[in-house]
């Protein structure tokens, strides 16, 4: 079945540390998207890329970065400088168009 | 810039109960908007996609209508049920820019 693929579900982070969260799509989506979900919050837009090498910076860009080297994968790495990370993260991907997204399961990253 | 808010924030319902939950968007300029369902811990689920030539959209027991002019869309859910328990999101896309996203309505139904 097609669909996006977050791993890991679960991600512990120590201070200081950088950490990669993956998403893999197999849908055949040009676009994929980064949101950062907060308690009370609703979801953040953190990246977003509607081509593969390509990509543009959301709300809350900093302390973030993404490739995307193949159209099924845009992988998130959180760098020590984000300062609050403990967060839950989903990735969606969508067709170019009026069309309506996918999103993975996310991933709960938590700074230990 | 877009501005998504949903109404209430929290709902508890017997179940049974038709219920209607709120969505307002400040930019009227959207070509789409998507309504989904989140469970506690979980990802989204898409539940409707109404494309901004249409009024309505309906899913079994799901009805969402789509008024662009007065920036508002409703999702109505008929004859409630406890597994309809969980967080309903709306989103719309601003101009070129991805999804934005309301806060959410939590939703209880109650047995």
């Amino acid at each position: 079945d097609g669909g996006i693929t977050q791993s890991p579900k679960y991600l512990f982070r120590k201070e200081g540390q950088n950490v990669t969260l993956s998403c893999e799509q197999n849908l055949n989506h040009d676009a994929m998207y980064w949101y950062r979900q907060d308690p009370g919050q609703g979801l953040r837009l953190i990246y977003y890329s509607q081509i593969v090498n390509d990509f543009q910076k959301g709300d809350i860009a900093e302390g973030y970065s993404v490739s995307r080297e193949k159209k099924e994968s845009f992988p998130l790495t959180v760098t020590s400088a984000q300062k609050n990370p403990t967060a839950f993260y989903l990735c969606a991907s969508s067709i170019q168009g009026p069309y309506g997204y996918t999103f993975g399961s996310g991933t709960r990253l938590t700074v230990v | 810039k877009q501005e998504v808010t949903q109404i209430p924030a929290a709902l508890s319902v017997p179940e049974g109960e038709n219920l209607v939950l709120n969505c307002s968007f400040t930019d009227s300029a959207i070509y789409n908007l998507q309504w989904f369902r989140q469970d506690p811990g979980k990802g989204l689920t898409s539940l409707l996609l109404i494309q901004s030539s249409q009024r309505e959209q309906t899913s079994g027991r799901l009805n969402a209508s789509l008024d662009k002019s007065s920036g508002r869309s409703t999702l109505y859910i008929a004859a409630s049920q406890p597994g309809d328990s969980a967080t309903y999101l709306c989103a719309v896309p601003s101009g070129n820019t991805p999804l934005v996203f309301g806060k959410g309505t939590r939703l209880s139904v109650i047995a």
